[in-house]
């Protein structure tokens, strides 16, 4: 059961390139979350999906969009990535909007 | 503005117990989780409260005062393990989680 998987585990991308993380879930639940998690501040939202063809701005949405096309993928797009994106990457999900998260394995980037 | 607080490290002994303590400021209150984070993992779901009292899982126990805007995680028979990163997290009146910063728990032998 391989529950939420994230791609790619870590990059280092150059100032202004594009760049896509990709997050799929396997246990069928509707809501879908991307968080960001720097030091020392908590994990702050930037994107969810309640349900498949919907999608929220969160806390810190600026820079980022979503789409969720069907229930399985959640992929987070950086239209022109910016140094204050370096960030650790979560993707969760949980069976309804009021559930636990269930966490990915986060994707390190770091934007030079 | 939502603010949830906790302290920023906290260290312990190997066999004892530890509370880590979480208050928090939110338009609405729809429940308050606690997470573990090992460095470098994902957070993984340790306990819910939604009514007031303790909760307890083994050697875990969390315990909500909905008045008060407080909770604990109390952490028994610490091993080393536990050294982790323990996260608060309270859902607003929107059903929108609100992270605490967390709480760096260091087990020392």
């Amino acid at each position: 059961i391989a529950g939420i998987t994230q791609a790619p585990t870590s990059q280092i991308l150059a100032a202004g390139r594009r760049m896509t993380l990709r997050c799929t879930q396997d246990m069928r639940h509707n809501a879908m979350y991307w968080y960001r998690q720097d030091l020392g501040l908590g994990l702050r939202l930037i994107h969810y999906s309640n349900t498949a063809g919907t999608t929220g701005k969160g806390e810190v949405p600026d820079g980022y969009s979503v789409s969720r096309a069907n229930t399985d993928d959640f992929p987070l797009t950086l239209a022109s990535a910016v140094p204050s994106q370096t960030s650790v990457y979560f993707c969760a999900s949980s069976k309804t909007n009021t559930g636990e998260l269930f966490f990915g394995e986060g994707s390190r980037l770091t934007v030079l | 503005g939502q603010n949830i607080d906790q302290p920023t490290e906290m260290t312990a002994t190997e066999g004892a117990i530890v509370q880590i303590n979480c208050t928090y400021q939110t338009s609405g209150f729809n429940g308050l989780f606690w997470y573990q984070q090992h460095a470098g993992e994902a957070p993984t779901f340790l306990s819910y409260n939604v009514l007031d009292g303790l909760e307890e899982k083994g050697r875990f126990s969390s315990f909500l005062s909905r008045s008060k805007g407080y909770s604990y995680l109390l952490l028994k028979e610490l091993q080393m393990k536990d050294s982790a990163s323990y996260l608060c997290a309270v859902r607003d009146s929107n059903y929108q989680l609100i992270w605490g910063a967390g709480t760096k728990l260091i087990i020392k032998p």
